[in-house]
């Protein structure tokens, strides 16, 4: 079973930032948060992950709450190509679990 | 960049067939992987290997088997196919850093599977 708990589907108009939340209440302390995106007829892309301080990369920013038990990916000026599923894991070891993830839509 | 690639796009084979899908990675990475996806169910991992000639079970490996026999490369075998394996099957590779989980894992684009 997945650790994590995601809304299914969101939307978010173009230009504004995108914020999708991830519950994981019964992360250990070992345990990174990754966030993988899909887009359509694609495999999944790696965007971020983290253990307990917030990252930044071109992509996106990952803000993990001070419990670890939440974390929000932003993707700071949602366009179209932004369009995807997103899948928030927490993974200690090799073997990582997808979940069903966020159907983000990006409204022109 | 890093690369994976499938051997096919789209296959379609019989029932009682034996399939072999095959993966290539270009980065050297220790550890690779095979999903499969379906409509509701997500990914699922079939068998994962850290290492040549190493191979681990992963959630569904029933009427599937695996080989590496080269770092570079990660096939998954469908012994006996079957309609239910029809699917469309992704491949990943990672590097492997002990305590630091997965790190970022890298798909190939899939191959649609139809078993008919």
């Amino acid at each position: 079973d997945a650790k994590t708990t995601q809304p299914p589907s969101m939307d978010c108009a173009e230009g504004r930032a995108a914020n999708l939340p991830c519950n994981h209440s019964t992360i250990s302390g070992n345990e990174y948060v990754y966030w993988y995106r899909q887009i359509h007829s694609q495999g999944p892309q790696y965007i971020i992950h983290g253990l307990k301080n917030n990252e930044t990369n071109e992509m996106a920013s990952l803000i993990i709450t001070e419990d670890r038990k939440s974390s929000t990916l932003i993707l700071p000026h949602a366009t179209l190509r932004d369009t995807a599923v997103y899948y928030c894991i927490v993974d200690r070891d090799d073997k990582i679990i997808f979940g069903k993830g966020t159907r983000l839509h990006i409204l022109p | 960049d890093v690369k994976v690639t499938q051997s096919s796009r789209y296959l379609v084979k019989r029932t009682g067939e034996k399939v072999f899908l095959e993966c290539v990675q270009d980065m050297d990475h220790e550890n690779m992987f095979w999903y499969r996806q379906d409509p509701g169910l997500g990914l699922r991992l079939i068998y994962f290997s850290y290492d040549v000639k190493m191979k681990e079970k992963g959630d569904i490996p029933e009427g599937y088997s695996v080989s590496r026999e080269k770092k570079e490369r990660f096939s998954l075998i469908l012994e006996s196919a079957s309609t239910n394996q029809t699917s469309m099957y992704l491949c990943a590779s990672s590097l492997h850093i002990s305590g630091q989980g997965s790190y970022e894992q890298y798909f190939g684009p899939g191959t649609r599977l139809t078993v008919t």
